[in-house]
């Protein structure tokens, strides 16, 4: 079973839609987790860490479920700046330590 | 400017020949980080330091050597041995502060094979 596993998409939407992905991780002793961001030939940006009562940032939400070992991520009202890959990212170990990235979801909002 | 830079954005190795990938931080970072993306994939990890002058191997360290003789620097070695390196290398960088083990991520170096 892959560490982190992402649906690769990719997810087509309407400019003003809500779109939200999933992703899973198999290590239930993971410590943090995070959302980046990565548009196309750039490097990966923090979207938003993902905290166990779940968290919001203006039009993005993320949400932490332990027991069935998932993150999401709910983009409300998408734009057209929204379009990008989204990658889930997880921290096995506290400190200083690799994360573990899944391969990345990738969306497009359409016009 | 605070920040992580890579160089060059863009190298071109010959077969047979061992090239080496800067990558500088000026955020008093502790820890660094070096990646590879292929295209379509996730990241994998080559290499990390968490402290000057030790390192340790990630996933697929074959074909790669690093050094970390200052907190700030932390170049790459893409080996002849590595037989496919045409990749995205991507390096980061991040403060061992719990709960803010954030990664930042430099520009990235692209690597293509002659």
């Amino acid at each position: 079973r892959k560490e982190v596993e992402q649906d690769p998409g990719p997810f087509n939407v309407p400019e003003g839609a809500t779109v939200a992905f999933n992703c899973t991780y198999s290590n239930s002793a993971s410590q943090s987790f995070f959302w980046y961001r990565q548009d196309c030939r750039k490097e990966p940006k923090l979207l938003m860490s993902v905290y166990s009562s779940g968290n919001e940032d203006g039009r993005f939400t993320a949400q932490l479920n332990r027991a069935s070992q998932y993150i999401s991520l709910l983009i409300r009202d998408s734009k057209l700046s929204d379009s990008a890959t989204y990658l889930c990212v997880v921290l096995l170990t506290a400190g200083n330590t690799p994360l573990v990235f899944g391969k990345g979801t990738r969306l497009s909002v359409i016009a | 400017d605070g920040g992580i830079t890579q160089s060059p954005k863009y190298l071109f190795r010959k077969e047979g020949q061992n090239v080496t990938l800067s990558c500088e931080q000026n955020l008093n970072h502790d820890a660094m980080y070096w990646y590879r993306q292929d295209p379509g994939q996730g990241l994998r990890l080559i290499y990390y330091s968490q402290i000057v002058n030790d390192f340790q191997k990630g996933d697929i360290a074959e074909g790669y050597s690093v050094s970390r003789e200052k907190k700030e620097s932390f170049p790459l070695t893409v080996t002849s041995a590595q037989k496919n390196p045409t990749a995205f290398y991507l390096c980061a960088s991040s403060i061992d502060t719990p709960g803010r083990e954030t990664q930042y991520f430099g520009p990235g170096t692209r690597l293509l094979v002659l």
